[in-house]
C-alpha cells in the first residue's frame, strides 16, 4: 500500500524555522496537503494544493513540492505553533493516505 | 459557520455494528468530496473512505473494505458510516470531513 513518510518529530527554537518534509512516490503527480493538529483537537488546515495557504492561516506557514517530496516552512516559528503536523495526498488510483505525522516542538 | 457534527459512537462489542452520522451545514454540501477519517488514541491520523458529490463512486481503505459502508444523503446535508463486524483496532475517533472542513469527531470503542 502506498506510503508517505514524514519525519517522527522537528526541534526548533522561537522565530527559528521549521522544516517537515514529507516523501512519496505518487507526489509528482498528486498535490499535498498539510495538517496542523493541537492535543484533543480536529486537524486544521494549513496548506492546500502543494503551496496554497487558507484564509486565516499565518503567513509564516508555507508550503512546496518537488519530485517525490512536499516540505511544510514555518518561518519564525511560535510556541503556538507546537503540534502534530500531517500530509496528506492520494496514490495514483485516487485513495487517499496520511503521513505518520510529525510533532514539532518549538522551545 | 461551517459545522460538520459527528454522532453514533459509543461502545461495542467485537463483531458488532455502529452507523455514525454527520450533520453538516453552512456550505453546499452536495458540491463536496467527503471523507471519514479515524484516529486510534495516541496514534496518527488514517483516511478510511470517501464518497463523491452524489454518491455514486466510493473508495476504502484496504482494512475496512468489505465490513463499512460509506453513504449520504445531500437532501438532508448528511454523511453516514455503517460500520459492521467491528475489531479492537477499529477503536478511534471518527472525524467527517471535507479537504478544508472537519467536525470535532465522534469516539467509537469497540471492546468486551
Amino acid at each position: 500500500s502506498y506510503e508517505l513518510t514524514q519525519p517522527p518529530s522537528v526541534s526548533v527554537s522561537p522565530g527559528q524555522t521549521a522544516r517537515i518534509t514529507c516523501s512519496g512516490d505518487a507526489l509528482p503527480k498528486k498535490f499535498a496537503y498539510w495538517y496542523q493538529q493541537k492535543s484533543g483537537q480536529a486537524p486544521v488546515l494549513v496548506i492546500y494544493e502543494d503551496s496554497k495557504r487558507p484564509s486565516g492561516i499565518r503567513e509564516r506557514f508555507s508550503g512546496s513540492r518537488s519530485g517525490t517530496m512536499a516540505t511544510l516552512t514555518i518561518s519564525g516559528a511560535q510556541v503556538e505553533d507546537e503540534a502534530d503536523y500531517y500530509c496528506y495526498s492520494a496514490d495514483s488510483s485516487g485513495l487517499w493516505v496520511f503521513g505518520g505525522g510529525t510533532k514539532l516542538t518549538v522551545l | 459557520e461551517v459545522q460538520l457534527v459527528e454522532s453514533g459512537g459509543g461502545l461495542v462489542q467485537p463483531g458488532g455494528s455502529l452507523r455514525l452520522s454527520c450533520a453538516a451545514s453552512g456550505f453546499t454540501f452536495s458540491s463536496y468530496w467527503l471523507s471519514w477519517v479515524r484516529q486510534a488514541p495516541g496514534k496518527g491520523l488514517e483516511w478510511v473512505a470517501k464518497i463523491n458529490e452524489d454518491g455514486s463512486d466510493k473508495y476504502y481503505v484496504d482494512s475496512v473494505k468489505g465490513r463499512f459502508i460509506i453513504s449520504r444523503d445531500n437532501a438532508k446535508n448528511s454523511l453516514y458510516l455503517q460500520m459492521n463486524s467491528l475489531r479492537a483496532e477499529d477503536t478511534a475517533v471518527y472525524y467527517c470531513a471535507t479537504i478544508e472542513y472537519w467536525g470535532q469527531g465522534t469516539l467509537v470503542t469497540v471492546s468486551a
